[in-house]
């Protein structure tokens, strides 16, 4: 069965400053790996997706994601934290193999300090 | 073009009352979802609807039913809503049904349940 965890339930960063967001999962085929992200009072929208082509995936806002698989490892990154940032962020994992749906890491809401 | 829909925002329910929340989407996907987000659990699958006609059980589907309408309404039923079911309830949307692989799902802004 696949799962994820999402270390730190909250991370506390300046604005400039790199911003880390780990995620670890679990998964018994190659796994598909997203990041979402919520701002307050909205759903969630995609910042990025792992669909076993390049092992570093660029998404939306500056963020990125390294896949390695030796690690079972997806961490989020940017290298200067915005105000705009702020917001709760979620790894998920889909093994791909015919269930559609996506298994939600617990989220790890991240504080952006002027 | 305004993606997921989803009515009411907003509701407060006492227990053992029914009640239907709605999903609609106009991105002509074939797959429908129903979650759930409860603090510190991220969200969870209620309910899912991989082509129009045919509904599947998630990991939390205990008090809730649902229907698809038709390609683009997908609907979650609460028969006797109870207070562990308090939690804002997210539908989404994907292009591909079971398809070999997974594609983006589209959210909508939620539905926040409260049952007294």
């Amino acid at each position: 069965a696949q799962s994820v965890t999402q270390l730190g339930s909250h991370v506390s960063v300046s604005e400039g400053a790199l911003v880390l967001l780990r995620c670890n999962y679990s998964s018994s085929v190659p796994p598909y790996l997203f990041w979402y992200v919520q701002y307050p009072n909205q759903g969630l929208q995609l910042l990025l997706k792992y669909t076993s082509a390049a092992t570093l995936v660029k998404g939306i806002n500056g963020f990125e994601a390294e896949f390695k698989k030796s690690e079972t490892s997806f961490h989020l990154t940017k290298p200067s934290a915005h105000m705009s940032d702020a917001a709760e962020y979620f790894c998920a994992v889909s093994e791909g193999t015919g269930r559609r749906a996506l298994t939600f890491g617990s989220g790890t809401r991240l504080q952006v300090q002027p | 073009n305004a993606g997921v829909t989803q009515t009411p925002k907003f509701q407060v329910l006492k227990t053992g009352q029914s009640m239907t929340l709605q999903c609609a989407q106009d991105m002509n996907h074939n797959s429908m979802y129903w979650y759930r987000q409860d603090p510190g659990m991220g969200l969870r699958l209620i309910y899912y609807s991989a082509s129009e006609g045919t509904t599947d059980k998630g990991e939390v589907p205990n008090g809730y039913n649902v229907s698809r309408l038709n390609k683009r309404e997908f609907s979650l039923r609460l028969e006797s809503a109870a207070p562990s079911q308090t939690s804002v309830y997210f539908c989404a949307s994907s292009e591909r049904g079971l398809a070999e692989r997974p594609d983006t799902q589209y959210f909508g802004p939620g539905t926040r349940l409260t049952v007294l």
